[in-house]
């Protein structure tokens, strides 16, 4: 059972836009600003796409933006394209031993 | 260009112990804290430990404490994981990642794959 609780799977048409939600409680994602959110494609390493809730890194296209409210943090992706297919994982600071926590990631399949 | 090789792994028996390394390139190492995040087969990502820029101040995860040790050689630029008393469940791949800020990773290795087994 992973730290935080995302959907198993999302999908969406190209063009369109989609949500992946990322829950969790007042010791990580409710109580820091410090969600981030990575892409994994098949065999590849992860990405980061979204530090500290709502940052991009430099590269990242606009599509992708990360939000939260409460102890559910959001991520956005608009005018899906056919790369997008990947594996989403959210990740928190959490204030205990363990120190970082990730979700048990969601698979995006473009129809 | 940030690089990050990690190497070592391999197949080892329960009980066993297993070191596996992740050269750095491209960056002032010492700048950065690094971390270790590991994914089990078909499975999510696990973060495994994490050691400040200096290497003085060191973090696990309650499924490794006590059996690894992360360590850092800033004259190498070199992060290493030592892991004993291995079980079933730590295999899995174990990337090395860089960290700007303790909590999240801007950098990935290819990872390497560590697998424990009779």
């Amino acid at each position: 059972q992973s730290a935080l609780t995302q959907p198993a799977s999302v999908s969406g048409s190209p063009g369109q836009s989609i949500t992946i939600s990322c829950t969790g409680t007042s010791s990580d994602v409710g109580g820091y600003k410090y969600v981030s959110w990575y892409q994994q494609h098949p065999g590849k390493a992860p990405k980061l796409l979204i530090y500290d809730v709502t940052n991009r890194p430099s590269g990242i296209s606009n599509r992708f933006s990360g939000s939260k409210s409460g102890n559910t943090a959001s991520l956005t992706i608009s005018g899906l394209q056919a790369e997008d297919e990947a594996d989403y994982y959210c990740s928190s600071y959490r204030s205990s031993s363990t120190h970082v926590v990730f979700g048990g990631g969601t698979k995006l399949t473009v129809l | 260009e940030v690089q990050l090789l990690e190497s070592g792994g391999g197949l080892v028996q329960p009980g066993g112990s297993l070191r596996i390394s992740c050269a750095a390139s491209g960056f002032t190492f010492s700048n950065f804290a690094m971390n270790w995040v590991r994914q089990a087969p078909g499975k999510g990502l696990e973060w495994v430990s994490a050691i400040s820029g200096s290497g003085i101040s060191t973090y696990y995860a309650d499924s490794v404490k006590g059996r690894f040790t992360i360590s850092r050689d800033l004259s190498r630029n070199t992060l290493y994981l030592q892991m004993n008393s291995l079980k079933a469940e730590d295999t899995a791949v174990y990337y090395c990642a860089r960290a700007p800020i303790l909590y999240y990773f801007d950098s990935w290795g290819q990872g390497t794959l560590v697998a424990v087994s009779p």
